[in-house]
């Protein structure tokens, strides 16, 4: 069965570094989104693909987050410097467009911030 | 704006039937879903109900869906072991692909 891999589980890195976590979705699966899911809370979006093109990234703090999908397939979702509030679970998930709320997740990226 | 409430934990003995409880804001969702988080794992779609249904079962699961008061329900019936995980409820936000989702409600079922 077709998964959404992610890279790395699990990342540990001090303050002030940068840090990169990468997400290969299903195979022709154009919508691709990325979670962040603070231990104890509900993931929530910080941008949606559709293809290469941003869709949504309203709530991607921008000024130390970036994420690109250059080649409309695998994405990269970076941020630089890292801080201690961005300790979470990084998840990918990707759909097919237009069936709607049917997202595939991925295992996800742990990120601690020290 | 836009928010999904739950309950925090339910406990529930092998075998009885779970209730997991979840209230929306979005009058204008198109469809409500549940989804199953195991620990150190991502999300799993278990199921969905559109907008303009009451009801829908799908084997053991069954879900609820109260308009008028914006309150979603899913029930497992013989709830087993391996059922214990986080449940999250989401709302699509109108007709678009974005999802809002509650806290999750950690399901624990003991023998």
């Amino acid at each position: 069965e077709a998964e959404v891999a992610q890279s790395p589980r699990y990342k540990i890195t001090e303050k002030s570094q940068a840090v990169a976590f990468w997400c290969d979705p299903i195979s022709g699966h154009a919508t691709l989104y990325w979670y962040r899911q603070i231990l104890g809370q509900g993931p929530e979006l910080l941008v949606q693909f559709q293809d290469e093109s941003v869709v949504d990234d309203s709530q991607l703090p921008k000024d130390r987050f970036s994420a690109e999908r250059l080649k409309g397939v695998d994405s990269t979702l970076k941020i630089q410097p890292a801080e201690l509030g961005d300790s979470a679970m990084y998840l990918c998930a990707s759909s097919v467009p237009g069936q709607v709320g049917e997202q595939y997740f991925g295992p996800g990226t742990r990120l601690t911030v020290t | 704006g836009e928010d999904v409430e739950q309950s925090l934990f339910l406990s529930v003995r092998e075998g009885d039937s779970s209730v997991i409880n979840c209230t929306y804001t979005d009058s204008s969702s198109t469809y409500l879903y549940w989804y199953k988080q195991e620990p150190g794992a991502g999300l799993q779609l278990l199921t969905y109900i559109f907008s303009n249904m009451d009801m829908k079962q799908d084997q053991r699961l069954t879900v609820l869906l109260n308009k008028k008061d914006k309150h979603l329900s899913l029930r497992i019936a013989d709830t087993q072991t391996g059922d214990s995980a986080i449940y999250f409820c989401a709302e699509s936000i109108g007709d678009t692909d974005k999802l809002i989702f509650g806290t999750g409600t950690r399901l624990q079922v003991f023998p």
